[in-house]
């Protein structure tokens, strides 16, 4: 259990419709990343926040928005939604940023994920 | 725009093999990880590599960080049943917003 949860854990819906995708990050951790998976195009960055800002956007659909709360929880919302957007949505979470020989990472823990399935 | 590329696509192979799964990009990343990935679940930390040339090792598993920061790779020693899953690297950007890139995936399966 990597301490981050997404709800809900599958959900069905038709086209044209709109969804919100829900992310707890681990406790204490400020950051929050959305990915989408598809089988075809692999895992997919779309968003980062960290501490209710965003930091970093990858390639996220002007149909897609996202935000992070003051309790740092954060919701993914996808509208307009079209065949296409099937996947499996995946939040990570992660804390402070580590620093060693010139080089600076993090480790992002990721949930369990929300597959989107649209009718 | 920063793209990393994993070879092989799939591998399927029997008990007690070595394999090795290859990273490669013609961009330079501040650190690269390992995760893997099984089905249903979300991808798992394996390990991060920072320093050009670093060589970490996890049981069974090593990982290698190229020397120029833009490649890596990952062996496995004497295969198992349970190394079976999605095995995807991903390299950080090299500025400030901890944005990571992941590659397109190894998806093994060793038989027993």
């Amino acid at each position: 259990d990597s301490g981050v949860t997404q709800t809900p854990k599958h959900l069905i819906t038709a086209t044209g419709q709109r969804v919100t995708l829900r992310c707890s990050p681990r406790s204490g951790d400020l950051s929050v990343y959305w990915y989408q998976q598809s089988l075809d195009q692999g895992l997919q960055f779309l968003i980062q926040y960290y501490n209710g800002e965003e930091r970093a956007k990858g390639n996220i659909l002007e149909r897609f928005s996202a935000q992070q709360f003051p309790d740092l929880h954060s919701e993914l919302n996808l509208s307009s939604l079209e065949l296409g957007d099937s996947a499996l949505y995946f939040c990570a979470s992660s804390g402070t940023a580590s620093r060693a020989s010139g080089g600076v990472w993090n480790e992002q823990f990721f949930g369990p994920g929300t597959r989107l399935t649209v009718l | 725009t920063q793209l990393l590329e994993q070879s092989p696509q799939f591998l399927s192979i029997q008990e007690g093999e070595n394999l090795t799964v290859y990273c490669n990009s013609s961009s330079v990343f501040s650190s690269l990880q390992w995760y893997r990935q099984e089905p249903g679940e979300g991808p798992v930390l394996l390990v991060t590599v920072v320093t050009g040339g670093e060589v970490k090792k996890l049981k069974r598993l090593t990982f290698q960080f190229g020397d120029a920061r833009k490649d890596s790779s990952l062996h496995i020693t004497a295969a198992q049943p349970g190394d079976t899953g999605l095995y995807l690297c991903a390299g950080g950007a090299t500025s400030g917003t901890y944005k990571y890139i992941f590659g397109t995936g190894t998806r093994l399966k060793v038989l027993a």
